[in-house]
């Protein structure tokens, strides 16, 4: 069955930065786009990136960009994030999702469990 | 950026209730509209795509409807595992935006 795991949160001070890691299995991962997703203590949910899966498209938020690089190893079935500059109010549950890109309403289809980042001093 | 506004953000209900959300976009994102069902702790769980297709293996209680700027999720008839927070999406510009959430707690 499709599995997405993320690992790599963790406490990190601001201006620090940290590397999150998403390793998938149950599908072709060379095939899809993926993202990168995350939730706020109390707040909605929040997409900031994607990537294709040959890497020629990558797009991030405003939020982020600038901060943040998306990065895949299809080789390895993984999906990375380095954050960079990070500020309080990135600390958030970041999850990794599959995205149906050209399938109908071009959905999230599947996602990890997510990854806890927490920036604090 | 499109912006996506569900009501209610909360919504008490028993089992067996019908029950509908709402989620309007600021402007027109034809059927671009996603909703999904998170629990905490768990990873979000797609239920409707392009706003009216039932996912594969998503009880058939969950509905949605709608186009362009407004859209409706109705769950005919709750079951405990329902108690949930359900989230809109849009897929038709980035930023890909979501609503709030609604919580749907147990009255």
């Amino acid at each position: 069955q499709v599995q997405l795991v993320e690992s790599g949160g963790g406490l990190v001070k601001p201006g620090g930065s940290l590397r999150l890691s998403c390793v998938v299995s149950g599908f072709t991962f060379s095939d899809y786009y993926m993202s990168w997703i995350r939730q706020a203590p109390g707040k909605g949910l929040e997409w900031f990136s994607y990537i294709s899966n040959s890497t020629t498209y990558i797009n991030y938020a405003r939020s982020v960009e600038g901060r943040f690089t998306i990065s895949r190893d299809n080789a390895r079935n993984s999906l990375y994030l380095q954050m960079n500059s990070l500020r309080a109010e990135d600390t958030a549950v970041y999850y990794c999702a599959r995205w149906h890109y050209y399938g109908s309403g071009a959905p999230f289809d599947y996602w990890g469990e997510g990854a806890l980042v927490t920036v604090s001093s | 950026d499109i912006q996506m506004t569900q009501s209610p953000s909360s919504l008490s209900a028993s089992v067996g209730d019908r029950v509908t959300i709402t989620c309007r976009a600021s402007q027109n994102i034809t059927s671009y509209l996603n909703w999904y069902q998170h629990k905490p702790g768990k990873a979000p769980n797609l239920l409707i795509y392009a706003a009216s297709n039932l996912r594969s293996g998503v009880p058939s209680r969950f509905s949605g409807s709608g186009s362009g700027t407004d859209f409706t999720l109705t769950v005919s008839s709750l079951q405990p595992e329902d108690f949930a927070t359900y989230s809109c999406q849009q897929s038709y510009s980035t930023p890909y935006t979501f609503g709030q959430g609604t919580k749907l707690e147990i009255e």
